[in-house]
This record gives structure tokens, sequence and C-alpha cells, in this order.
């Protein structure tokens, strides 16, 4: 099946510093991921919908400018968190949308696990 | 491995009548599942979430599901199917262990809700 990746699996930074997530989805193009966070025993909350060569569309309450995401090519999207603050400390989740061959499906990356100290 | 079945790639049900959708997971752990709807050109919404106490959950929309713990299932139900109902949906289970959290997701099903 299609494989999407995410990296860093898990990374550590000091408050006040920007990390940035990479999505990839290796074996099929992507026009569109999606980018989710989850705290724990929650639920998945969507953040924002990544479209390659235009802006993100973000959900509401999801402040764009600290959670800053390109979609430069149709296998890769990033998530910069800026200024990271403990309180973004959570579980990131991509997912890659796949048309392609008469299919509509959703690839998910295994996540990436950000601590903020 | 940890794993979620979705043996089902699309359901299809008449409008009134009650639907399911299969979800089996094998995890090492106490799992957490949860179950979320797509609608076209959409992100993922959260339907509703098993972690523990009553083996039947109520979620959102008038969905429900069922923990079976000895047949390791999370099945999606609905008394009476809503055309509205028509999307995809996906089953998740997420394990802490040592340290780290795993979440893995389903496939999805494609349910049909014919007027």
């Amino acid at each position: 099946g299609a494989v999407v990746s995410q990296h860093p699996s898990r990374v550590i930074c000091k408050s006040g510093t920007s990390v940035k997530i990479e999505c990839r989805s290796l074996d099929f193009q992507a026009t569109t991921m999606f980018w989710y966070r989850q705290f724990p025993k929650q639920s998945l909350m969507l953040m924002a919908t990544s479209n390659e060569g235009s802006k993100a569309t973000y959900e509401q309450g999801v402040e764009k400018d600290k959670f800053l995401i390109n979609h430069a090519s149709l296998t890769l999207s990033t998530l910069t968190v800026t200024s990271a603050h403990p309180e973004d400390s959570s579980f990131y989740i991509c997912s890659a949308r796949r048309t392609s061959g008469g299919t509509d499906t959703q690839y998910f990356g295994p996540g990436t696990r950000l601590t903020v100290l | 491995a940890q794993s979620v079945a979705q043996p089902e790639d699309q359901v299809n049900v008449a409008e009134g009548n009650p639907l399911t959708v299969k979800c089996t997971y094998s995890v090492s752990g106490n799992p957490y599942l949860f179950w979320y709807v797509q609608y076209p050109n959409r992100g993922l919404q959260f339907l509703l979430k098993y972690i523990t106490g009553d083996n039947l959950v109520k979620g959102s929309y008038g969905f429900e599901a069922e923990f079976n713990k000895s047949q390791t299932s999370f099945h999606l139900k609905k008394p009476s199917a809503l055309v509205s109902d028509s999307a995809l949906y996906f089953c998740a289970v997420r394990v802490y262990s040592g340290g780290y959290q795993k979440v893995t997701f389903g496939i999805g099903t494609k349910l049909q809700v014919i007027p």
C-alpha cells in the first residue's frame, strides 16, 4: 500500500525555537495533504489543509503565523512550528490524499511527537 | 505489529436502515480506539472514541460503537442511516508504550446511503 513518512518521529526543543516537520508521500503524488494534532487521550484535531502550489487553508482557531505550512511539491508538505512554547507540545500527524487510478483515499503518516521544554 | 483492518472498501445501505462499518485491530497493550469521518475535500472529523469504561460508546450524529475485547473489534453503527451520512469512515487505534505512542489508521470504508 501507499506509504507516507514523517520526519522527525520525535523532537525535543527549547521554548522560543522553531521546529520543522516533514510529511512525504513516498510512492504517489498528493496534491492535498492534511495536518492534525492530537493531545493525550484526545482525538485528532484538523489544523489545516495543505494544497500543492497554493496557500494552506487553516481551521478556525489555528494560528497560521505560528503553524507555517508549505506544500512545495507533490510529495512533500512541511509544518513549521514557530517560536514554540510548551503548550505546543503535542503529537502531529499528516495525511496525504491519493486520487490517482480512480481511487480517492487518504494515507496517514506515523506521527511526530513534539516536546517543547 | 500494530494494525487496523476495515474489511469493507464500501458499504451500501438504504436510507432509514441500520448501518454497520466494521473495524478490527491488533495491538500489544490497551488500545484507545477512534472513529473519524471524512466528507469530500475535507479533513477528518472526530466521531467517537473508546478509552475505558462502558464498552458502548455514543458519538456525534447519532453514531455509536461497541468495543469488543474478545473479538478485538470496534464496529461503528447507527440505527437509521441518512443520505447525509454518505462519507469515508476511518477507524484508528492508539497505544502508549514505554513513553512512546503509536497511532494506526485503517484504510477507510466508503459509506453510501441510498435514498
